[in-house]
C-alpha cells in the first residue's frame, strides 16, 4: 500500500484514441503531482495540483494533454489522439513521508500500438 | 546543463562489494536533496533524505556537499537485493517540484 492508487495500472490503446487515468490518494492531501518516465529515464514533471487548482504544467504536457483534479481529492490525467511517443510509464505522487519527499502510486503503464 | 546529473550506468559489480554513486545539480538555490530506489517496472521509492551533515541508515551513507553541489550514496557490504536504479533527486524548496536524475542502474553480481 503506498498511500497512492492508480488506474488502471496498465493500458494499451491504439494511436489516435483518447485515455484517461485516475489517481487517488488514500488520505487528504492538498499537493498532487504528476510525473511521466519513460524508459532508461528518470520521471519527469508534467503537472501539480494545490487542492483544486492546477498551479504548474510542464512544456512537456502538449495541448493534447488535460489534467483534473475536481474536488480536491483523486485527480485524472487525460491524453487525446495518442501518439506512440505518449508510451510511458505515469506516476501520481503527494507529500510524504519526509518532509519534502514525495510518495509515489504503482504508476499507469500506458502502451500505444 | 541538465538540472540534476548522474553517473551513467550500469554498474556490475560483485556482491560484498562497496559502490558509490555520485550526482551533480544545476540550480545553487536547491534546499532538498533525496536519493529514490527503483526497481524494474515498479514505482520510485524514498531511499533516503540527504543532509549537510551527511546521513547513514545501515549499510548506506548519503553525502552533500553544497559548495560543490554534489551528491553522493554509499551502499557498503552490498546485496543481491540491492539491484536496482537509483535516482538522485532534488527539491528546489518545499513549495516546487522535485527534479529527477537519469538514474544509474546497478546489478550486483553472486
Amino acid at each position: 500500500d503506498t498511500g497512492v492508487s492508480q488506474d488502471p495500472r496498465h493500458k494499451i490503446t491504439k494511436r489516435g484514441q483518447n485515455v484517461t487515468f485516475r489517481c487517488d490518494p488514500i488520505s487528504e492531501h492538498n499537493r498532487l503531482y504528476w510525473y511521466r518516465q519513460t524508459l532508461g529515464q528518470g520521471p519527469e514533471f508534467l503537472t501539480y495540483f494545490q487542492n483544486e487548482a492546477q498551479l504548474e504544467k510542464s512544456r512537456l504536457l502538449s495541448d493534447r494533454f488535460s489534467a483534473e483534479r475536481p474536488k480536491g481529492s483523486f485527480s485524472t490525467l487525460e491524453i487525446q489522439r495518442t501518439e506512440q511517443g505518449d508510451s510511458a510509464m505515469y506516476l501520481c505522487a503527494i507529500p510524504g513521508p519526509t518532509p519534502y519527499g514525495y510518495t509515489f502510486g504503482s504508476g499507469t503503464r500506458l502502451t500505444v500500438v | 546543463r541538465k538540472e540534476v546529473e548522474q553517473d551513467p550506468g550500469p554498474f556490475n559489480v560483485p556482491e560484498g562489494a562497496t559502490v558509490a554513486f555520485n550526482c551533480t545539480y544545476s540550480n545553487s538555490a536547491s534546499q532538498s536533496f533525496f536519493w529514490y530506489r527503483q526497481d524494474c517496472r515498479k514505482e520510485p521509492k524514498l531511499l533516503m533524505s540527504v543532509y549537510s551533515s551527511g546521513n547513514e541508515d545501515g549499510r548506506f551513507t548519503a553525502q552533500l556537499n553544497r559548495a560543490s553541489q554534489y551528491i553522493s550514496l554509499l551502499i557498503r557490504d552490498s546485496k543481491l537485493s540491492d539491484s536496482a536504479t537509483y535516482l538522485c533527486v532534488v527539491n528546489l524548496d518545499r513549495d516546487d517540484k522535485i527534479i529527477f536524475g537519469k538514474g544509474t542502474r546497478l546489478h550486483i553480481l553472486p
